[in-house]
């Protein structure tokens, strides 16, 4: 059974600084995403990964994929209070099925 | 474009109760599927389909039902409604998965079952 892992599972930055989320999962899977959430809102796509070395930044994040490892980071730099939010990551399984992380709550403080 | 739409927004329910929650598309996705999220849980797989006339399940199917009689429309019938199934739902579309396709998501159902 395809299984996806985030860590940490909740992440208090201060604004300035730099942090990396990582996603862990079990299948060769080569198709990554990572996606936002607000509270209270819905999902948002910020990325999508379709291959091992993919590396894709937009503002303060990046995210990258290594498909040997089976591991995919998003990393934020100097972290600002807008980036405040869960961050999901997901993976394509073989079943046309796509599995979800627990998510990653994370807080920007001033 | 409205994109993935969802009514009602938010629903309570008594114990044994039953009741549709609608998903509608106008992307011409072929894929919809239909989410639960829970705290500390992330988003379940409840049912997805491939195209008009085909559904599946995922990994949390029991207690509920889905159809797809057109592109456009999935919805999602929770048969006999109980209180582990108060959560919030959401369904999404995209192209074909397996080819690096986002889903884009609905806005969400609230479900409160007393």
């Amino acid at each position: 059974e395809l299984k996806v892992e985030q860590n940490p599972l909740f992440l208090s930055m201060q604004e300035g600084k730099n942090y990396t989320i990582y996603c862990n999962y079990s299948t060769t899977s080569d198709r990554l995403y990572w996606y936002r959430q607000d509270p209270g809102k819905s999902l948002e796509s910020l990325f999508v990964l379709l291959s091992n070395g993919a590396v894709k930044q937009e503002g303060r994040l990046m995210a990258s994929l290594d498909t040997k490892a089976r591991l995919s980071t998003l990393h934020i730099t100097a972290a600002v209070h807008d980036l405040s939010a869960t961050y999901f990551c997901a993976v394509d399984g073989d079943l046309n099925d796509m599995r979800f992380g627990a998510g990653t709550r994370l807080t920007v403080k001033p | 474009n409205a994109g993935v739409t969802q009514t009602p927004k938010f629903q309570v329910l008594k114990t044994g109760q039953s009741m549709t929650l609608q998903c509608a598309q106008d992307m011409n996705h072929e894929y919809m599927s239909w989410y639960r999220q829970d705290p500390g849980m992330g988003l379940r797989l409840i049912h997805y389909s491939v195209g008009a006339g085909i559904t599946d399940q995922g990994e949390v199917p029991n207690g509920y039902n889905v159809s797809r009689s057109t592109t456009e429309d999935f919805p999602l019938r929770l048969l006999s409604a109980a209180p582990s199934q108060t959560s919030v739902y959401f369904c999404a579309s995209s192209y074909l998965l397996g080819r690096g396709n986002e889903q884009f998501f609905g806005p969400g159902t609230r479900l409160t079952v007393l």
